[in-house]
């Protein structure tokens, strides 16, 4: 079954505890990238990523890594969380530039 | 900077009674305009993609449209299964190829 997985759904941390969330998809999609979704503010891209090893900043970047190593994973870096950050985040991925994306099921993340 | 608006930001509809939603947009290029349903607590899921002006895509209930500085989504005799939030988004053509989204339609068919 085609899809993009997020570990974990849900996480409650704390200020300055370094995080990962991982993104992983199985339909060997060269685009992926990473949105957060406030309400009232709607979905805002973080990082998004063209192919291995390349990378380019969304609207909202500040405060979070991304790397691209392998074509299939995408993960997240929070190195030092803070409450701003807590949010619903998505994962997407597409086969080329300018096709619908696959969407994640959304990690919750809530920084206290 | 691209900006994609939404409108209205709220919509209830008796089941039957057919509506359109506005997706008005500004892009420096055009890459593709997109559409997505998302419903409560899951990720969007893709509907459509329109590339250029003049382009028509339906599924089912569901027909989006495309001009130069606005989509639409038409929705003929909808359902109450139609009841969610509809997204637009826009990609831009230049090397940076970011998406911008707009902040939703929420649509709720009554039965």
């Amino acid at each position: 079954e085609a899809q993009v997985t997020q570990n974990p759904r849900y996480l409650i941390t704390v200020t300055g505890k370094k995080l990962t969330v991982t993104c992983s998809q199985n339909m060997n999609h060269e685009y992926m990238s990473w949105y957060r979704q406030d309400p009232g503010l709607g979905l805002r891209q973080i990082y998004y990523s063209m192919n291995v090893e390349v990378t380019d900043k969304g609207d909202v970047p500040e405060g979070y890594k991304v790397s691209r190593k392998e074509k299939r994973n995408f993960p997240l870096i929070l190195e030092s969380p803070s409450p701003n950050q807590t949010s619903l985040y998505f994962c997407a991925s597409s086969s080329f530039q300018g096709n619908g994306q696959f969407f994640g099921p959304g990690t919750r993340l809530t920084v206290l | 900077e691209d900006q994609v608006t939404q409108s209205p930001e709220a919509l209830r509809l008796q089941e039957g009674e057919s509506s359109s939603l506005n997706c008005s947009y500004t892009v420096s290029g055009l890459r593709g305009l997109f559409w997505y349903r998302q419903d409560p607590g899951k990720g969007p899921e893709f509907l459509f993609t329109l590339y250029s002006a003049g382009e028509e895509k339906e599924k089912e209930r569901l027909k989006a449209t495309l001009t130069k500085k606005e989509s639409f989504l038409h929705i003929t005799a909808p359902k109450p299964e139609d009841s969610a939030t509809y997204l637009c988004a826009v990609q831009n053509s230049g090397g940076y190829q970011k998406v911008t989204f707009g902040i939703g339609t929420k649509l709720q068919v009554i039965p």
